[in-house]
Order: C-alpha cells, then structure tokens, then sequence
C-alpha cells in the first residue's frame, strides 16, 4: 500500500469514550501532521512531528493526545471529547517539515 | 495576534480567463502555504513559500510572495473546469502557530 492512510474513516462516539485514530504513511518523510477541519472553523494545524519528536503544538486542548512511535506512524488518542470536536481530521506527512505534504483520506469523527 | 484573510471567497469565472486570489496577513511570517480542496476530498498542497520574493509555479497555477507587503498570490492563467476547487493559504512564523484562511471558493465555468 502506498501513500497516507488513516484508519478508521469514520467514527462515532460518546463523551465519555476513548478512541484513537491511525495514520500510515508508506512513503519514507520525516515528518507527520494532524489537522483538523470542522464546518464552522478555518483549518486547524493541530500537531507536527519531525524525526518523532513533536515540533509544533498548537493550542490543542489535552483531550487530544498525539503519539508518534515511529517515523511511519501516527496516533491522536481522543479522551472526553466534546460535540463541537466533530470534525474531519486529517493526517499528513512531508519529507521534512515545510517540503510539499501528502494527506491523508481523513478520519470522519463524530462525538455524540 | 496574526489574522489571515484571503479574498475573494467565492470566485466563478469562465474558462480560459485569467484571476488572482489574495491571501494577506496581519503580522510578520516566513512561511506560507496554499492548499487544494475538492468538494468531500482530503487536502492537497500545492505551494511552501518561504522567502520574500519567492515564486513558484506548477502548470495553470503561479505563487509568489511579498514578505513585506505581508501578502501572498494565486494567479490562475487560463483557466480550465478541472481547477474548480477550494483554495486555502496558511501562514505562520516559525516559531508560532500557523493559520489557516477561509478559502477560496473558486468555480470555474465550462
């Protein structure tokens, strides 16, 4: 399989669940991103890794908690989220960070 | 605070005609990036500008950016029904968060 995957493509859960979502990136980059597009908001820059380590954390609330455990791979642990956190979230990655990014197919997620 | 504006938000032209989308900024960045959005589709990047003057260009579509007018271009030349699509700059210090506009909402008629 090549490019960005993520998994799961759509979600739904409570307020009081605890989900993660996956992103796979097949494409040797260096660097993984986590962005959130939700109806009423611009695009959200959520979290940025370079070479594993977090580089960029953008005012995102604790109850989103990303993990990198390898250059390939990228979660966002969700815990007590809140409706208004219904959103497509949106994986990425780039050889290095500000070099061209490839997305993701995105992950629907609705907390009901 | 760094606001971001870009403008129009809505763009329906003919094809084969030429535009510009402006994406301007409120305080001092070096960096900025315009996005491609297809209704229901993912993202995809098509500019990172990252010095004043800077100019890049992939077919029918051209960036360019002016650090000190705080102001970043689309042009679109000539355009064609395959480039109707959602355009977003994003814009940020290096050091700083980085953000989004609106998006262009262009349309382009057959």
């Amino acid at each position: 399989e090549t490019g960005v995957t993520q998994t799961p493509r759509h979600l739904v859960m409570g307020m009081t669940n605890k989900k993660s979502l996956k992103c796979e990136q097949h494409l040797g980059h260096n660097a993984m991103y986590w962005y959130k597009q939700s109806a009423k908001k611009p695009l959200e820059l959520m979290f940025v890794y370079s070479l594993e380590e977090r580089v960029e954390n953008n005012s995102v609330p604790s109850r989103f908690s990303p993990e990198c455990p390898n250059s390939s791979h990228l979660f966002l642990h969700l815990h007590t989220l809140q409706p208004e956190d219904s959103a497509l979230y949106l994986c990425a990655s780039s050889q290095e960070r500000d070099s061209s990014e490839f997305f993701g197919p995105g992950t629907r997620l609705t907390v009901l | 605070e760094l606001k971001v504006e870009q403008n129009p938000l809505f763009l329906s032209m003919q094809e084969e005609k030429n535009y510009t989308i402006y994406c301007n900024y409120s305080t001092t960045s070096d960096r900025l990036y315009w996005y491609r959005q297809d209704p229901g589709k993912s993202l995809e990047s098509l500019f990172v500008l990252l010095s004043n003057g800077a100019v890049k260009q992939e077919g029918r579509l051209m960036a360019s950016l002016d650090t000190k007018a705080r102001l970043s271009t689309l042009h679109i030349t000539a355009a064609v029904h395959d480039l109707s699509a959602t355009y977003f700059c994003a814009v940020g210090p290096r050091d700083d968060k980085i953000i989004f506009g609106k998006g262009t909402r262009l349309h382009i008629l057959p």
